[in-house]
């Protein structure tokens, strides 16, 4: 069965510090895709990224950057120099053959907050 | 264009009313989504719709009952709710067929009282 582990419910940093949010992913396939969403106070969840199994180079997208390591089973965020609009809940999500790749298993979310 | 919308962006509905949430999307995807978000937790998944049929239903209750009119359109309709049924609905889209990635709406806060 799917499952995605966030540990890190809540995280407070210090604006300009980095911070890395893990999410490690358990799922019997080996063809699956990963995501990691947003969501700000407002409430809508935005796509920040999404990596397929086969595909485990990093990526780095300004200041945001993705480490995703299938033999660990982790595919963690880490946000460099962060900033106050940073501020938001993050969730991690696979979604793998079971069930046609449109049914997403999302984390618990970590929420970080970001103190200027 | 990016944007999946949907009205109304609050509700606040009596027990015995019927009402519908609308979602609409213009980015060509083909499989549109409802979930379910209570405070403090991850968006649960409803229902999905693939190529306007319907593709998963996660035992969600009959007093809701989704309907696609379209590629573009998704509609949720409200009947008998019960208080516990408070949350923020969110819609979402995406590619049927590939990718995955889902883009989702604002969501509609939604007080059943």
């Amino acid at each position: 069965a799917q499952k995605v582990t966030q540990a890190q419910t809540e995280i407070s940093v210090v604006e300009k510090e980095d911070v890395t949010l893990d999410c490690v992913y358990e799922t019997r396939d080996t063809t699956y895709y990963l995501f990691w969403y947003k969501q700000p106070p407002s409430g809508e969840l935005v796509f920040l990224i999404r990596r397929n199994s086969f595909d485990e180079q990093n990526e780095i997208s300004g200041r945001y950057s993705w480490n995703f390591q299938k033999s660990t089973s982790s595919f963690n965020f880490t946000i460099t120099a962060s900033q106050v609009v940073d501020s938001a809940v993050y969730f991690c999500a696979l979604s793998d053959p079971s069930g046609g790749y449109q049914k997403v298993t999302f984390g618990t979310g970590t929420k970080l907050q970001v103190i200027p | 264009d990016t944007e999946v919308t949907q009205t109304p962006k609050h509700l606040v509905m009596g027990m015995t009313n019927k009402k519908s949430l609308k979602c609409e999307q213009h980015m060509g995807h083909r499989a549109m989504y409802w979930y379910k978000q209570k405070a403090k937790k991850p968006p649960e998944l409803m229902f999905v719709y693939s190529y306007e049929k319907l593709s998963i239903n996660e035992s969600v209750p009959s007093r809701f009952s989704p309907e696609c009119p379209n590629s573009s359109l998704l509609n949720l309709h409200l009947h008998a709710l019960q208080p516990e049924d408070s949350a923020l609905y969110l819609c979402a889209s995406s590619q049927a067929d590939s990718s995955y990635e889902q883009y989702f709406g604002p969501g509609t806060r939604l007080t059943v009282t």
